[in-house]
C-alpha cells in the first residue's frame, strides 16, 4: 500500500526566507512523486514531478525538490518565498506499476508567507 | 491549450437526489481520474478511466460511478446523495504516466 506523510499541517515563513515543505512516503515498488499547490476555491496546479534521474528536480515558479531515496523523503523547497506563495500544498505519490491517475495525497501543508 | 474543464463549478443538491457532474480532458489525454477533496478526508482517489474503461477504483460506495465517452470526456454519477457527498470532487487527465493535470473542481454542497 502507499502512503505519504507531510508532518507540518501549516508553515510559516517570511517573506525572502527560504520556504520547505516536509514530504516522505511508502511504496512498494519504485515511487513517482509529485507537488501540486493549491489556491483556495481551485483546483491543483502541477509544480514538479520525480520520476527518475537527478534527485534533485526543479520546477515551476523558482520551487525545487530533493528525493531521497534511504530517507524515503521529497521536501519541496524555495529559496526566497514570495507572499503569493501562500498557499495549500500536496505531496502525492504513485507506484510505477500503478495506473497512471491512481495518485496517493498527504494531507496537505498550508504555507503562509508574511510580508 | 486548453486545460481540463470540469462543469459545472458549483452544484447544491438536496439529500436522496442523484448528481452527474462532467470533465472534459486536455485534447489527446485519454486517462481521466476523479478524486473527492474534504476537509476530513483530504483527497481521495476515486476512479480512472482509460479509453472507456474503468482501469482502476478507489474505496468508495457503489453510488459512486462514471463513465468515459469515445472523445474521453468522463461524467461522473453519486445516487442517493448524503450530506457526507459535500465536496470539492476534481478531475485530471494524463497524457502519459508521468503527470496529471487537474480541473478546477465542482463543488458539491448536499442539504
Amino acid at each position: 500500500a502507499q502512503s505519504v506523510a507531510q508532518p507540518e499541517d501549516q508553515v510559516n515563513v517570511a517573506e525572502g526566507n527560504p520556504l520547505t515543505v516536509k514530504c516522505t512516503y511508502s511504496v512498494s515498488g519504485n515511487p513517482y512523486l509529485f507537488w501540486y499547490v493549491q489556491y483556495p476555491n481551485r483546483g491543483l496546479q502541477f509544480l514538479l514531478k520525480y520520476i527518475t534521474g537527478d534527485n534533485l528536480v526543479k520546477g515551476s515558479y523558482g520551487f525545487e525538490a530533493e528525493f531521497n531515496k534511504s530517507q524515503t523523503s521529497f521536501h519541496l523547497k524555495k529559496p526566497s518565498a514570495l507572499v503569493s506563495d501562500s498557499a495549500l500544498y500536496f505531496c502525492a505519490v504513485r507506484d510505477n506499476t500503478d495506473s497512471w491517475g491512481k495518485l496517493q495525497f498527504g494531507a496537505g501543508t498550508q504555507v503562509v508567507v508574511t510580508p | 491549450k486548453a486545460g481540463v474543464t470540469q462543469t459545472p463549478r458549483y452544484l447544491i443538491k438536496t439529500r436522496g437526489q442523484q448528481v452527474t457532474l462532467s470533465c472534459s480532458p486536455i485534447s489527446g489525454h485519454r486517462s481521466v481520474s476523479w478524486y473527492q477533496q474534504t476537509p476530513g478526508q483530504g483527497l481521495q482517489f476515486l476512479f480512472e478511466y482509460f479509453s472507456e474503461t474503468q482501469r482502476n477504483k478507489g474505496n468508495f460506495p457503489g453510488r459512486f460511478s462514471g463513465r468515459q465517452f469515445s472523445n474521453s470526456r468522463s461524467e461522473m454519477n453519486v445516487s442517493t446523495l448524503e450530506l457526507g457527498d459535500s465536496a470539492l470532487y476534481l478531475c485530471a487527465s494524463s497524457f502519459d504516466r508521468f503527470e496529471a493535470f487537474f480541473g478546477q473542481g465542482t463543488r458539491l454542497t448536499v442539504v
